[in-house]
């Protein structure tokens, strides 16, 4: 079974830094394009990043290029996102989800809060 | 960057009866490479979005026979010939072909 499962959100000070994580299983991780997916509270949803499956290029939404970084580590099956100079604008749950151009699996969510 | 618009932003449904969503493009979602990245997700209330349609109209795993989509280059429609009760929720279009990947806004059914 596919299954994508995020961790490490949380409340941080505006500033401040967080970086999650979204462990995967269920499928060969190291050939699929990954993506973060993020949905403020009562709101849509808003693409962050992708990332290719070796890892070499990410795409990142205008808002947080040069504050997040996404990486991977095929080893481990894991994908990651360094935030950092988080704003209460990047308040919101972040998906983790497999593939670039068409999210088919998506996890739970992990819930971060900027807030002093 | 690609903005979708759709319509309406909140559609009450009667339970049996068919329902329809539209998606808008302000440019052609058409790739050079003949594909058309157009998505459509299903997210309950607490719950994630789900995958239910990719590139315009083909259903995903598990995805039942009554959602359909069509459409192409700027325009794209979303159909469910019966509504049934766990189809209540949002509905979002997200466009591929360029980055940034963009959702459009999102329209609620409602029964």
């Amino acid at each position: 079974e596919v299954q994508v499962v995020e961790s490490g959100g949380g409340l941080v000070q505006p500033g401040g830094s967080l970086t999650l994580s979204c462990k995967a299983s269920g499928f060969d991780f190291s050939t699929y394009w990954m993506s973060w997916i993020r949905q403020a509270p009562g709101k849509g949803l808003e693409w962050v990043a992708t990332i290719k499956p070796d890892g070499s290029e990410s795409n990142y939404v205008d808002s947080v290029m040069g504050r997040f970084t996404a990486s991977r580590d095929n080893a481990k099956n894991s994908f990651y996102l360094q935030m950092s100079s988080l704003a209460a604008e990047d308040t919101a749950r972040y998906y983790c989800a497999r593939r670039g151009y068409t999210p088919d699996h998506w996890g739970q969510g992990t819930l971060v809060i900027v807030s002093s | 960057d690609v903005v979708l618009t759709q319509a309406p932003l909140s559609s009450p449904v009667t339970l049996g009866q068919p329902a329809s969503i539209s998606c808008r493009s302000n440019q052609s979602l058409a790739h050079p490479d003949g594909n058309t990245f157009l998505n459509w997700f299903h997210q309950r209330p607490g719950q994630p979005p789900r995958l239910l349609l990719y590139k315009i109209s083909n259903r995903f795993s598990g995805v039942p026979d009554r959602f359909s989509g069509s459409g192409a280059g700027t325009e794209f429609t979303l159909k469910i010939s019966r509504v049934e009760a766990e189809d209540v929720g949002v509905y979002y279009c997200m466009q591929a072909t360029y980055f940034p990947l963009t959702f459009g806004g999102g329209t609620k059914v409602e029964i």
